[in-house]
């Protein structure tokens, strides 16, 4: 069963553009919404993560933004830069020892 | 910081052979995962333990068995490899099921 569903596959966005990615889910259990970030011959690493109990949360160049009555959430990635290309997974999970689910990934490219 | 460490960067192994990939996280955690990653698959979680000694099945425990004897060191055992087994496989710990995943640099295993 697909559970997440991340879009798009992959992404060229021009330096200092913004990058966006998309996840849906239909699991309403969840309560955790975080993005990793993965860079070539590295594993994925936490990037930004959302609680439901807020809508948006930024860092940096970083924001998650949350529609929960949609159940989607996104990552906007502000004046992207060449050093953010990478791929980027959702992975929203549930409470207890219930895994995270991880998306299938966005490949970003950030070209100058 | 937390450290997850895998066993080999990359390894070669044949058809039939018994494979071992170790894993050993330094940070206490309870829970401990094994993935693999495949292209324009994303990460498939194939078994995962909330516990020493306890472990659950994860999308693709087909041709894999785990064991994790003490909480630090989570194993994945290929007891036949076979070729389509070949793939990048990650190993992540969390102190709990549905927070943040601290992944490992990942064994790229080739079987021939």
């Amino acid at each position: 069963q697909q559970q997440v569903k991340q879009s798009p596959q992959s992404l060229i966005v021009q330096k200092g553009g913004i990058s966006i990615i998309n996840c849906a889910y239909e699991n309403t259990a969840f309560d955790y919404f975080p993005w990793y970030q993965q860079f070539p011959g590295k594993g994925p690493a936490l990037l930004i993560a959302i609680r439901p109990d807020v809508s948006e949360k930024k860092e940096g160049r970083f924001t998650i933004s949350f529609n929960k009555s949609a159940k989607q959430f996104s990552l906007h990635i502000m004046d992207s830069q060449p050093g953010d290309s990478a791929t980027y997974f959702c992975a929203p999970g549930g409470s207890g020892n219930t895994p995270l689910v991880f998306g299938k990934g966005t490949r970003l490219s950030v070209i100058a | 910081d937390v450290k997850v460490t895998q066993s080999s960067r990359y390894l070669v192994k044949r058809t039939g052979e018994k494979v071992f990939l170790e894993c050993v996280q330094d940070m206490d955690h309870e829970n401990m995962f094994w993935y693999r990653q495949d292209p324009g698959l994303g990460l498939r979680l194939i078994y995962f333990s909330y516990d020493v000694k306890m472990k659950e099945k994860g999308d693709i425990p087909e041709g894999y068995s785990v064991s994790r004897e003490k909480k630090e060191r989570f194993s994945l055992i290929l007891e036949s490899a076979s070729t389509n087994q070949t793939s990048m496989y990650l190993c992540a710990s969390s102190p709990g099921g549905a927070d943040t995943q601290y992944f490992g640099p990942g064994t790229r295993l080739t079987v021939l």
